[in-house]
């Protein structure tokens, strides 16, 4: 079963412009991750966030973890054509489990 | 090219048919999984091992699937007597746990498998 789900299912915004996703889950976890996966590819990892962590960047992307709120949010900033893709964030104990994901598309 | 390779990247089967897919892991690492996509989904967890030891199963893991990881290396996946609701994408990903990147997870390209 889903831990979580995405929000927005789907985003579409002009190239250059800022794209935020958010992701709520339900149970306690070690870390929560970030990946991309591009029309029926295998998933790319972007990010990972600790439980005691509530910062985290890389590049353009800047992640946040609320934990008391069971939330997270990927932000991506002066997006690109190629961001363009499918997001998921997944909660880690042993296994992932992964939200429904949120489909991006970025405007040329 | 995250190092995960998946064989074969597509299977067309008939109904009842058994398949079989494989897994090479990133080299070093000790954790295998496999997950299960369909479409406009997450992936959903199956199985994984810890070297050659199968620690969990997913209740999606039916008496028809099978795993293995015989040398603690590649993995298989099989699925005998197919049926149509096993159309999906099957992932593998595989990590290294003690080490500086414990916990990520590295993804293989995937099977696509079609069960008509």
């Amino acid at each position: 079963s889903q831990q979580g789900e995405e929000d927005p299912q789907a985003l579409s915004i002009q190239e250059g412009e800022n794209a935020t996703m958010n992701c709520s889950y339900k149970t306690s976890i070690n870390n929560l991750q970030w990946y991309r996966q591009n029309s029926g590819r295998g998933l790319v990892h972007l990010i990972l966030i600790r439980s005691n962590e509530r910062e985290k960047h890389s590049g353009r992307l800047r992640v946040t973890l609320d934990t008391s709120k069971k939330s997270s949010s990927l932000l991506i900033t002066a997006s690109r054509a190629a961001d363009t893709a499918s997001y998921f964030c997944a909660t880690a104990r042993e296994k992932l489990t992964f939200g429904t994901g949120t489909r991006l598309t970025i405007i040329p | 090219d995250t190092g995960v390779s998946q064989n074969p990247r597509h299977k067309i089967t008939k109904r009842g048919q058994n398949v079989t897919f494989r897994c090479d892991p990133i080299s070093e690492h000790n954790r295998l999984y496999w997950y299960r996509q369909t479409l406009g989904q997450g992936p959903e967890f199956l199985t994984y091992f810890q070297n050659e030891a199968q620690l969990e199963k997913s209740r999606l893991l039916s008496d028809r699937f099978s795993a293995e990881r015989p040398k603690g290396s590649f993995s298989t996946l099989e699925i005998q007597r197919t049926e149509q609701g096993d159309s999906a994408m099957y992932l593998c990903a595989s990590s290294l746990v003690g080490g500086a990147f414990t916990d990520t997870q590295y993804f293989g390209p995937g099977t696509r498998l079609t069960v008509l």
